[in-house]
């Protein structure tokens, strides 16, 4: 069955880079979610859109934003990369809000 | 502040034998609790989940436990198999279901001996 495909799995930036991060929920899913976990760290909630609306936020930087597309993947744009922010990132999807949510195998972000 | 709590990083545990992980949280406003199983590289995968209107949700070898009064759940597995090591984590919203601003314990590495 298909699951959540994030993309790239690796990505290594410079200080000050910009930085995306795609995530392609399971078909027909509507629900999108992000999470960051740092190294040593729990999964931080950053954000969440449901049919295509920003539906909760969470402790999200403002130098971060993120966006669900009409095919409803979604993409998280990072700039101004600190080292604080390597970290894996997480999508998740579900079918509705309140439902069982699929997490990706995340984005193993690094910045040097 | 940590508001969900995992106390003991590993646990170590005979294949056969049960399983208990425990979860303890300090916010009375979540509503919903979950428990998520993760391998390393992988993204953390759903096990089995409770409602604060409930005191047990059982789903094969899982069972989960939720005391409301003492802020505590806690996750069964049983008997435990070589495949359950993996690193367990609590997770609770106050936004009844989803994965909407999920609050993750720091997990609690399982492992099962042989």
């Amino acid at each position: 069955a298909a699951g959540v495909i994030q993309s790239p799995r690796h990505l290594i930036k410079e200080k000050r880079e910009t930085a995306t991060l795609k995530c392609y929920p399971i078909p027909r899913h509507d629900t999108v979610y992000w999470y960051q976990q740092g190294p040593g760290q729990d999964p931080q909630f950053l954000i969440s859109f449901y049919e295509k609306m920003q539906s909760d936020k969470g402790s999200i930087p403002d130098r971060f934003s993120a966006q669900q597309f009409s095919d409803y993947h979604s993409e998280l744009n990072m700039s101004s990369l600190e080292l604080g922010d390597s970290a894996l990132y997480f999508c998740a999807s579900s079918l509705g809000r309140r439902t069982e949510a699929f997490f990706g195998q995340g984005t193993r972000l690094t910045v040097v | 502040d940590q508001q969900v709590k995992q106390n003991s990083p590993s646990l170590s545990v005979q294949e056969g034998r049960i399983s208990i992980l425990n979860c303890d949280y300090t916010n009375s406003m979540f509503d919903y609790f979950l428990w998520y199983k993760k391998y390393p590289a992988e993204g953390p995968t759903f096990l089995i989940s409770i409602s604060s209107i409930k005191d047990k949700n059982e789903d094969g070898r899982f069972t989960v436990f939720l005391n409301k009064s003492a802020k505590h759940l806690s996750l069964h597995i049983v008997p435990s198999q070589p495949g359950d090591s993996a690193v367990y984590f609590c997770a609770a919203s106050e936004n009844g279901g989803g994965a909407d601003g999920l609050t993750f314990g720091k997990g609690t590495h399982l492992i099962i001996q042989p």
